[in-house]
């Protein structure tokens, strides 16, 4: 298996842009995380989804952000309008079902907002 | 509510040496606990994952850590270190929804 596959891995975007990252979980999990890692707040849990349907936004930091997961191969996390202060590295991860704990991290997007 | 403490934020050894990564946790009910690694400029690696079998829980690389209740304790250990065992580390809880809440990570650094 290819493992969780993440795009782009690198963003520059200049802010007050639109930015979308992209996810593809393992096949035949359904359950999906998005995370946002920075120095000053470390790994944060932003979204996640159970059978294509979202659980728990209550990560998400306002409205400028937003995730989609229109079927079970595929996820996206846009922000619109982006600033600077999102500047971080974006986590996608996957695991097999609800409640199972064992999560399969991608590679991350590292996005940097000027 | 759980939550994870990890105690130092940095840890450095020689090459060789024993690596001991500390973790403290606190939970309400009988927890999930894991150890993941990050290598430079790449994702999470899950290294191990207790869940309340052996209390001495083997991982992947010869790392691995014991669950301790009186202690409410998971620390990492490995006998002898290497240099590709140079990255950041994280104690992980889950709570009773799946949802992993992760420590700030302890930095490892291997000297030659």
């Amino acid at each position: 298996d290819a493992g969780v596959i993440q795009s782009p891995r690198h963003e520059v975007t200049e802010m007050g842009q639109e930015v979308t990252l992209r996810c593809k979980p393992i096949s035949g999990h359904n359950s999906l995380f998005w995370y946002r890692q920075t120095m000053m707040r470390g790994l944060e849990l932003l979204i996640y989804f159970n059978n294509n349907v979202p659980i728990d936004d209550s990560g998400m930091p306002e409205d400028r952000f937003s995730a989609k997961m229109p079927n079970a191969s595929f996820s996206t996390l846009k922000i619109q309008p982006s600033e600077p202060r999102d500047s971080a590295v974006y986590f996608c991860a996957s695991s097999l079902r609800a409640g199972e704990e064992t999560q399969y991290f991608g590679p991350g997007t590292r996005l940097l907002v000027l | 509510a759980q939550s994870v403490t990890q105690l130092d934020s940095h840890v450095s050894v020689s090459e060789g040496t024993p690596v001991l990564l500390r973790c403290n946790y606190s939970s309400s009910y009988s927890p999930s606990l894991f150890w993941y690694v990050q290598h430079p400029n790449k994702g999470l690696q899950l290294l191990l994952k207790y869940t309340s079998a052996a209390t001495l829980v083997k991982g992947i690389n010869g790392f691995e850590a014991e669950f301790k209740k009186s202690e409410t304790s998971f620390h990492l250990t490995k006998p002898s270190a290497h240099m590709s065992d140079a990255a950041e580390y994280f104690c992980v809880v889950s709570n009773q929804g799946g949802k992993l809440i992760f420590g700030q990570g302890t930095e490892l650094s291997v000297k030659p």
